[in-house]
């Protein structure tokens, strides 16, 4: 069972919009930056958002990031199918003192 | 562009030990935090530990702890993990992954590509 919770599954239509959310508590994403990466089948993780809503190079303007006191959202917006992947979001946790991730969303593109 | 180049895949006996290797650039070595972070089979990240570059030091998650070690090797630029007493439930993919801090900024900027392990007997 993980310390972050995310939804299971979430689906949306081509170019429609989606958000995913990221659930903790005041000893992680409350005090801590929240990260998020996306993982296509069969392959490494990769980072899209940190420090709660920055970018990477090369990451499209399409993935944004927000946070809001313990919680965090994931959004997307024109949906590819190239898009469809797990997501995870990732924080500090300072009781634990172990990075922290939410157990993932699939986000299927119909 | 900066990698971070695993091992391969191994397959090992219960109670065994098992050591994986993370080669990546001398910049990053020098000054990124390396860590390890795994999945199991149609599961979610679990991180494992952490290995801070200036001065060695290493955390382990606490269900690891007297299981998992962490070495590098400077000559090489490669961060070693090594986990002992395998259990069938140690059958995953290992990643190392690095961030540029620690605490509470940390992020994965870069992955490796993961290595399989599994335990079978």
């Amino acid at each position: 069972q993980s310390i972050l919770t995310q939804p299971p599954s979430v689906s949306a239509a081509p170019g429609q919009k989606v958000t995913i959310s990221c659930a903790g508590s005041s000893s992680n994403i409350g005090s801590s930056y929240v990260s998020w990466y996306q993982q296509l089948p069969g392959a490494a993780p990769k980072l899209l958002i940190y420090d709660n809503n920055k970018r990477p190079s090369g990451i499209p303007d399409r993935f944004s990031g927000s946070k809001s006191g313990t919680s965090a959202t994931l959004g997307i917006t024109g949906l590819q199918t190239g898009d469809e992947a797990d997501f995870y979001c990732g924080t500090w946790d300072s009781t634990l003192n172990t990075v922290v991730f939410g157990g993932g969303t699939k986000l299927t593109v119909l | 562009q900066v990698q971070l180049v695993q091992s391969g895949a191994e397959v090992k006996k219960p109670g065994a030990s098992v050591r994986v290797s993370c080669k990546t650039s001398t910049d990053r070595f020098t000054n990124y935090y390396i860590h390890w972070v795994r999945q199991a089979p149609g599961q979610g990240l679990e991180w494992m530990a952490i290995n801070n570059p200036f001065g060695g030091v290493t955390n382990y998650a606490q269900e690891f702890q007297g299981r998992v070690s962490m070495t590098r090797d400077t000559s090489t630029s490669t961060v070693h993990m090594e986990l002992g007493s395998l259990r069938f439930e140690d059958t995953a993919v290992y990643y190392c992954a690095s961030s540029p801090f620690s605490g509470y900024d940390t992020y994965f900027d870069i992955w490796g590509q993961g290595t399989p392990v599994t335990v079978s007997s």
